[in-house]
């Protein structure tokens, strides 16, 4: 069984870098695509983007320009990087795998990573 | 981006009552050169992350149970369970695939009566 772990900061301050990190379990992360998605609290869901193993990326347009994906096959990790925060950025972080056929449904979710920014 | 808008925003049904929540799309999801609709359900229950329901539109994902049936074509789906049990209390949302930016409906809220 495929199993998704979020990790990093729950707090960072306006206009810093968010980085938060996704271990693979139980599974290969060879031969995915791997997604992030939040979710503000209290409301729905958004597409960030989406990662290949072999490091080929596709990014929200919405978030293209503060957005970096990074993918360590060797530690069966991939990552996100968010710049320039904002208070609106304050969301639960859930990472996700693409559908083993590779089309762009979501068939395992990590628990989510609760991320506030404020001062 | 494609919109996905759901319908309604919220939902009240006796236990073993029929639900249905809808979902249209502001261009078609059907893809002409494999007839295949490019739409999944999410169901989200609270403190937890989504759990896919249904892909291609009507294709259950495994261990779901089968009064969850996906239906629907081009620019208009539904999702309907057919008895509801208290467990199915939560949100539902919509996907589609077709091209990114993957985009999700606004969800539904599903309670009881």
């Amino acid at each position: 069984q495929v199993q998704l772990q979020e990790s990093g900061p729950g707090l960072v301050k306006p206009s810093e870098t968010l980085s938060l990190t996704c271990t693979v379990s139980g599974g290969s992360i060879s031969g995915f695509y791997w997604s992030w998605i939040w979710q503000p609290p209290g409301k729905g869901l958004e597409w960030i983007g989406y990662i290949y193993y072999n490091g080929n990326t596709n990014y929200n347009p919405s978030l293209k320009s503060r957005v970096t994906m990074s993918v360590d096959t060797s530690n069966s990790q991939f990552s996100l990087r968010l710049t320039s925060v904002t208070p609106a950025d304050t969301a639960v972080y859930y990472c996700v795998r693409l559908s083993g056929s590779g089309q762009g449904y979501f068939d395992y979710w990590g628990q989510g990573i609760l991320v506030a920014v404020s001062s | 981006d494609l919109v996905m808008t759901q319908s309604p925003d919220s939902l009240a049904v006796s236990l073993g009552e029929r639900a249905t929540i809808y979902c249209k799309s502001s261009q078609s999801l059907l893809f002409s050169s494999n007839n295949k609709n490019y739409l999944a359900w999410y169901q989200q229950k609270p403190g937890q992350p989504p759990k896919l329901l249904i892909y291609w539109a009507s294709t259950r994902e495994s261990g779901v149970p089968d009064r969850f049936t996906g239906s629907g074509s081009g620019t208009d789906f539904t999702l309907t369970i057919s008895s509801l049990q208290a467990e199915d209390v939560a949100v539902y949302y919509c996907q589609h695939y077709f091209t990114a930016p993957y985009t999700f409906g606004q969800g539904t809220k599903l309670e009881i009566k």
